[in-house]
């Protein structure tokens, strides 16, 4: 059964300090990885897709690696505004669905 | 214009009783997908209709029945509502097998 950990629940940072947040996984033929971000009240908002093993993607201060076990989300001096739900998931084989993680909640203080 | 969007973005209805969420897409896309986020945030598959076929059916209970009139809309009929059913329910879109796009989400509360 394909699995999604993320890792920290949840994370604190000042303004400008940097850190990562860990999406670690198992599955049976990995289609790809999609990191997403999610707002209070809001819908998932699509950040990253990476297919392969090696990838790297940035948007902004955000940047994200891929590994045959792992994904991780680098966090560049970020902002208040990056504070959100960081959501990893998984999408396996021939199939259509994405398999989330728990996410990982950031809040960034001034 | 609103790429996934989601009627009522709040639900509140008794035990027993039976009801509709819609959701429309203009962004042109095949297949489209009812997730359920409990109250622990964790969100998971309900659905998914690819050209108004369905293709995923998770284990969910069969007071649940999704329908797709076209490509651009996919609605959920909830018979029965239990106070289990209580949750944020999303839909979303996908040209194939890309990245998905996220409605606001429906929030279902049954007292």
């Amino acid at each position: 059964e394909d699995q999604v950990t993320q890792s920290p629940e949840a994370l604190r940072l000042q303004e400008g300090e940097s850190s990562s947040l860990n999406c670690s996984y198992t599955v049976s033929g990995l289609r790809g990885l999609f990191w997403y971000r999610q707002d209070p009240g809001k819908g998932p908002e699509f950040l990253f897709t990476l297919y392969s093993a090696g990838e790297e993607k940035e948007k902004e201060r955000l940047k994200a690696t891929l590994t045959k076990k792992e994904s991780f989300l680098h966090i560049t001096a970020p902002k208040p505004e990056d504070s959100a739900t960081y959501l990893c998931a998984v999408q396996a084989g021939s199939g259509y669905a994405l398999n989330f993680g728990k996410g990982t909640s950031l809040l960034v203080t001034p | 214009d609103t790429a996934v969007s989601q009627t009522p973005k709040y639900l509140v209805t008794q035990m027993g009783n039976d009801k509709s969420i819609k959701c429309e897409q203009n962004l042109g896309h095949d297949t489209m997908y009812w997730y359920k986020q409990d109250s622990k945030k964790f969100l998971k598959i309900m659905f998914s209709y690819n050209n108004k076929e369905l293709i995923i059916n998770e284990t969910v209970p069969n007071r649940f029945s999704p329908k797709s009139p076209d490509k651009a809309h996919l609605n959920l009929h909830i018979n029965s509502l239990e106070l289990g059913d209580s949750a944020v329910y999303f839909c979303a879109s996908s040209q194939d097998v890309n990245e998905q796009y996220f409605g606001p989400g429906t929030r279902l509360t049954v007292t």
